[in-house]
C-alpha cells in the first residue's frame, strides 16, 4: 500500500519554463490537495478537488492550475514558473468526511531560477 | 475560515510531558480537531483527531474544553525524536468545509537531552 505517491522529487527550472506535478493515491479517496511550504513557514492550500472531474481554488491559486480526470491523480502545473514559485509541494488525500485524516506525500523540492 | 493560534516554539528534555495549546475561537458545530506532526523534509503525518472532551491513542492525548474554542496535544514522555512541527487543524472535508481549514505556522518543538 503506497499511499501517496508525488513525482518527480526534486526539479529545477528556469522562469517561464512550465512543468506538471503528479500525484496519485491508491487509498480510494474522493479529496485531494494541494499544497505548498515555504522555509519556516506552514502549509498553505494551493488548489484541491472534492471529487473526479471537479477542482476548487484554495488560499494561493494564482500561477498554478490543476486537474483531476482520474479519481487516483491530481495533477499541478505551472504555466510559466516564477521564482516566487520555488518552494516544496506537498499532495494530500483524505475522505473528504469532516473527521477527515488528511494523508500525505513526501513532497516535491522545487526551486526556479 | 476556521483559523488557529498556537504557540511559535516550545523547548522541552527528554522525559518531560509536553502540552502545546491551540485556539480556535470560531470553530463550527460540525469541526473536528486533528493535529499533525511534520518533521523536516518530510509530509505531516496524523498524530491524533477529536470532537470533544478527551482523546487518548498510543502517542499522544488530546483535550478538549466543553466550549471547544481551545485544544491541548499532550505528549507524554518526549524523546529527541520528538522534535518536529506540529500543527492544529479544525475543520476541512465535507463539501462546502472543503479547503476551508488552514494549517497556520505550526509549534517548533525542540526536545533537549
Amino acid at each position: 500500500n503506497a499511499g501517496v505517491t508525488q513525482t518527480p522529487k526534486f526539479r529545477v527550472l528556469k522562469t517561464g519554463q512550465s512543468m506538471t506535478l503528479l500525484c496519485a493515491q491508491d487509498m480510494n479517496h474522493e479529496y485531494m490537495y494541494w499544497y505548498r511550504q515555504d522555509p519556516g513557514m506552514g502549509l498553505r492550500l494551493i488548489h484541491y478537488s472534492v471529487g473526479e472531474g471537479t477542482t476548487a481554488k484554495g488560499e494561493v491559486p494564482d500561477g498554478y492550475n490543476v486537474s483531476r480526470l482520474k479519481k487516483q491523480n491530481f495533477l499541478l502545473g505551472l504555466e510559466s514558473a516564477a521564482p516566487s514559485q520555488t518552494s516544496v509541494y506537498f499532495c494530500a488525500s483524505s475522505t473528504g468526511q469532516n473527521n477527515e485524516k488528511l494523508f500525505f506525500g513526501s513532497g516535491t523540492q522545487l526551486s526556479v531560477l | 475560515l476556521a483559523k488557529t493560534t498556537q504557540p511559535i516554539s516550545m523547548d522541552s528534555y527528554e522525559g518531560q510531558e509536553v502540552n502545546i495549546t491551540c485556539s480556535h475561537n470560531n470553530i463550527a458545530t460540525n469541526d473536528y480537531i486533528t493535529w499533525y506532526q511534520q518533521f523536516p523534509s518530510q509530509g505531516p503525518r496524523f498524530i491524533i483527531q477529536g470532537y470533544k472532551t478527551k482523546v487518548t491513542n498510543e502517542v499522544a492525548s488530546l483535550f478538549i474544553p466543553a466550549d471547544r474554542k481551545s485544544s491541548t496535544l499532550s505528549l507524554p514522555r518526549v524523546s529527541l525524536s520528538d522534535t518536529a512541527v506540529y500543527y492544529c487543524l479544525v475543520g476541512g472535508g465535507y463539501n462546502t468545509n472543503a479547503g476551508k481549514s488552514t494549517f497556520g505556522d505550526g509549534t517548533t518543538l525542540t526536545v533537549k537531552p
